[in-house]
């Protein structure tokens, strides 16, 4: 069975620093892995989508690493802004059907003071 | 990017009556949707992958019974969640793809049920 960690659960750090959010998973048989973003109770926004024969994706100041065969996903956030704070979720899946599911891990929560 | 629209975002019921909620892809045919629940500070918990045309596939420990899925067009999934009990109050969120594995999985804005 899949399962999906985050670490850290809770981040806290000054506005303009660089921050690394990890993800780990236990089977390395992923088709793809994905980055979210969720705001308080609100829906997620999909922030990167790695394919598993990719390394990395940039989006802005966003770049996520895969490294399959290790089982682990880092997603690296630089210069953040007060905006940035939300809970952060990665997931894998684990299927090739449209019908393949999503493993989420428990996301890690980040606050971004001024 | 593709869009996922929930509705109601939020909804309050009494105890004992059901609720719909509805999921739409807005841009795009979605052959499957899933519906998760989410506890307050916890991750997202699949209840559900809902198929057009066919019936959903619920995971282990959801009662079929009580959460009603309907995936009645490839563009609309609902779920209704029948005779409701204060339990049943959560952040229900729904999600669908473009048809690929390789593609991306949108979700929709979530909609907050209360049940009173």
């Amino acid at each position: 069975k899949q399962e999906v960690t985050q670490i850290p659960a809770a981040l806290s750090v000054p506005e303009g620093e660089n921050l690394v959010l990890n993800c780990s998973f236990t089977d390395s048989a992923i088709y793809n892995l994905q980055w979210f973003r969720q705001d308080p109770g609100k829906g997620l926004t999909s922030l990167l989508l790695i394919q598993s024969s990719q390394r990395e994706q940039t989006s802005g100041r966003l770049n996520a690493s895969l490294d399959k065969s290790s089982g682990r996903s880092t997603l690296y956030i630089a210069a953040s802004q007060p905006g940035d704070s939300a809970t952060y979720l990665c997931a894998v899946r684990t299927g090739e059907t449209s019908g393949s599911r999503l493993t989420f891990g428990e996301g890690t929560q980040l606050t971004v003071n001024p | 990017g593709a869009v996922v629209s929930q509705h109601p975002s939020r909804v309050i019921c009494k105890s004992g009556t059901s609720v719909k909620i509805e999921c739409r892809s807005l841009d795009f045919q979605a052959t499957t949707m899933f519906w998760y629940r989410q506890f307050p500070k916890q991750s997202l918990m699949l209840m559900a992958t809902s198929n057009e045309g066919s019936k959903a596939t619920y995971e282990q420990g959801v009662e079929k019974d009580k959460f009603l899925i309907n995936h009645a067009s490839l563009t609309l999934s609902t779920l209704t969640v029948t005779s409701a009990h204060p339990e049943d109050s959560s952040f229900y969120i729904c999600s669908a793809g473009q048809g690929s594995w390789r593609d991306t999985i949108y979700f929709g804005e979530g909609s907050w049920l209360t049940v009173v």
